[in-house]
C-alpha cells in the first residue's frame, strides 16, 4: 500500500535555528502533498498546498517566508521552518494525494517540533 | 463556521458499543475518512468511504454515511480499553479538512 515517510519524528531546536522536515512518498508518486500542523487538543490545521515543480499554496494566516516549502521531486516534499520560535512548537504532519490508489491521502506519521 | 463539526468527548464502558458522529459541509467530497490518534503519535487511517456509498463495515469499524444530510458517523463495536483515543473525521476534495476531534474514554 501507499506509504508516507516523514522525518525526523521528533526535534528539538534553539530559538532562532531553523529546522527543516522532509516528507517522501516511498511507492508513489505524489505531484501534490499537504502539511499540517495541530496544536495541543486541537485538529489538523492545513498550512500550505506543495505542488510538484512549482509555488506551495498557503492557506490564510501561514507566513510563505517563515514556512518554506519546497517539492522538488514527486516523491519529496520539505518543510523548514525559519528562525523557529517557542509558539512554532507543535506537531507537523505531512500527506500525500495518492491518485492511483483506493483512496486519495495518505499521512506520514508526524513531526514533534519543540522548540527551546 | 467549521467546515467539519464532531462533538469533542465520548464516554462509553468497555464492550459497549460506541458511535461517533460527524457533519461535513463539502458536498463534492469524494472520500470520507476517519481517523484515530493515539497520544503523541500520528494519525492512523482506521477506514474511509467513497461518497457513493451508505454503509461500509470493516470488523469492529462500521461507517454510515448519509450524504443528503452530509452526516457520517463511525459505530466501533465492543469497545475496548485500547479503543481510547481521539478520532478525527475528515472530508476530501481538492485538499483535506478535518473536523476537530472527538476523544472517545473507554471505561472499564
Amino acid at each position: 500500500g501507499a506509504v508516507v515517510s516523514q522525518h525526523p519524528s521528533r526535534v528539538i531546536c534553539k530559538s532562532g535555528t531553523s529546522v527543516k522536515i522532509e516528507c517522501r512518498s516511498l511507492d508513489f508518486q505524489a505531484t501534490t502533498m499537504f502539511w499540517y500542523r495541530q496544536f495541543p487538543k486541537q485538529s489538523l490545521m492545513l498550512m500550505a498546498t506543495s505542488n510538484e515543480g512549482s509555488k506551495a499554496t498557503y492557506e490564510q494566516g501561514v507566513e510563505k517566508d517563515k514556512f518554506l516549502i519546497n517539492h522538488a521531486s514527486l516523491t519529496l516534499s520539505t518543510l523548514t521552518v525559519t528562525s523557529a520560535h517557542p509558539e512554532d512548537s507543535s506537531f507537523y504532519i505531512c500527506s500525500a494525494r495518492n491518485t492511483g490508489g483506493t483512496y486519495g491521502y495518505t499521512f506520514g506519521s508526524g513531526t514533534r517540533l519543540t522548540v527551546v | 463556521g467549521e467546515d467539519v463539526e464532531q462533538s469533542l468527548f465520548l464516554s462509553v464502558r468497555e464492550g459497549d458499543s460506541s458511535v461517533i458522529n460527524c457533519t461535513y459541509t463539502d458536498s463534492s467530497s469524494t472520500y470520507l475518512y476517519w481517523y484515530k490518534q493515539e497520544p503523541g503519535a500520528g494519525l492512523q487511517l482506521l477506514t474511509y468511504i467513497f461518497s457513493n456509498m451508505d454503509m461500509k463495515q470493516d470488523q469492529r469499524l462500521t461507517v454510515l454515511l448519509n450524504k443528503k444530510d452530509k452526516h457520517l458517523s463511525l459505530r466501533i463495536a465492543d469497545t475496548q480499553t485500547g479503543d481510547s483515543a481521539i478520532y478525527f473525521c475528515a472530508e476530501s476534495g481538492n485538499d483535506m479538512r478535518f473536523g476537530a476531534g472527538t476523544r472517545l474514554t473507554v471505561k472499564p
